[in-house]
């Protein structure tokens, strides 16, 4: 299993321009997340997903929009990016337990997006 | 919403010594994670724990659910400990992590 992966691992834009990010899971987990991690501060939540077709806003929503057509996939769209949305963006997923929450969170290698 | 605070924020050791970073939090949680990330690497998850203790290899995971506290050890440290430790809650009703930001570990040879 290749787990969580996300594409792509770097990348420049120049403000203004938009981009998608890919997260893709192996595992059959139902829950997705995107998070931005910036320097001294923790990670925070874009926005996640229960499931299938089912999206919602995290703590940090503004200037992304995701989509959640395939169980496996995740996608983070910037629409028009600018320089405050620099950051190393994190993809995470979890499966439901029979057991109930909580649920332990797995994460993609990251992406580098620098706006000039 | 939880407020998760670490300490400290760096932490510099030789190699050999017991280290121990600490992790507290605010209000009532489901359950408390340490994470653990390397320079420019991905974030692996250590422990999930809601109460007691639990000891993978050299680190120990222990929590205080009564003083809302958290501790993560390593024991025998070596220089490839050296990474990002991270603390997280789980909030009741919801699977939404709350991040502390994180221990800078370095362990000397």
């Amino acid at each position: 299993n290749a787990g969580v992966t996300q594409t792509p691992k770097f990348r420049v834009l120049k403000t203004g321009q938009s981009m998608t990010l890919l997260c893709a899971q192996d595992m059959n987990h139902e829950y997705m997340y995107w998070y931005r991690q910036d320097p001294g501060m923790g990670l925070r939540l874009i926005h996640y997903s229960v499931g299938e077709g089912t999206t919602a806003k995290g703590e940090v929503p503004d200037g992304y929009n995701v989509s959640r057509l395939k169980k496996q996939n995740f996608l983070l769209g910037l629409e028009s990016a600018a320089p405050s949305q620099t950051s190393v963006y994190f993809c995470a997923s979890s499966f439901l337990s029979r057991q109930g929450p909580p649920y332990e969170q797995y994460f993609g290698p990251g992406t580098r997006l620098t706006v000039t | 919403k939880n407020e998760v605070e670490q300490s400290p924020q760096n932490l510099t050791a030789q190699e050999g010594e017991f280290i121990t970073i600490n992790c507290s939090y605010s209000v009532g949680i489901s359950a408390l994670h340490w994470l653990q990330q390397h320079p420019g690497g991905g974030i692996v998850s250590l422990f999930m724990l809601s109460s007691g203790k639990k000891k993978h290899g050299r680190l120990i995971a222990t929590i205080n659910i009564q003083e809302k506290h958290s501790s993560l050890h390593i024991t025998a440290s070596h220089p490839r400990d050296s990474a990002v430790y991270i603390c997280a809650v789980s909030n009741f009703g919801n699977e939404k992590l709350t991040f502390g930001t994180g221990t800078r570990l370095t362990i000397i040879p």
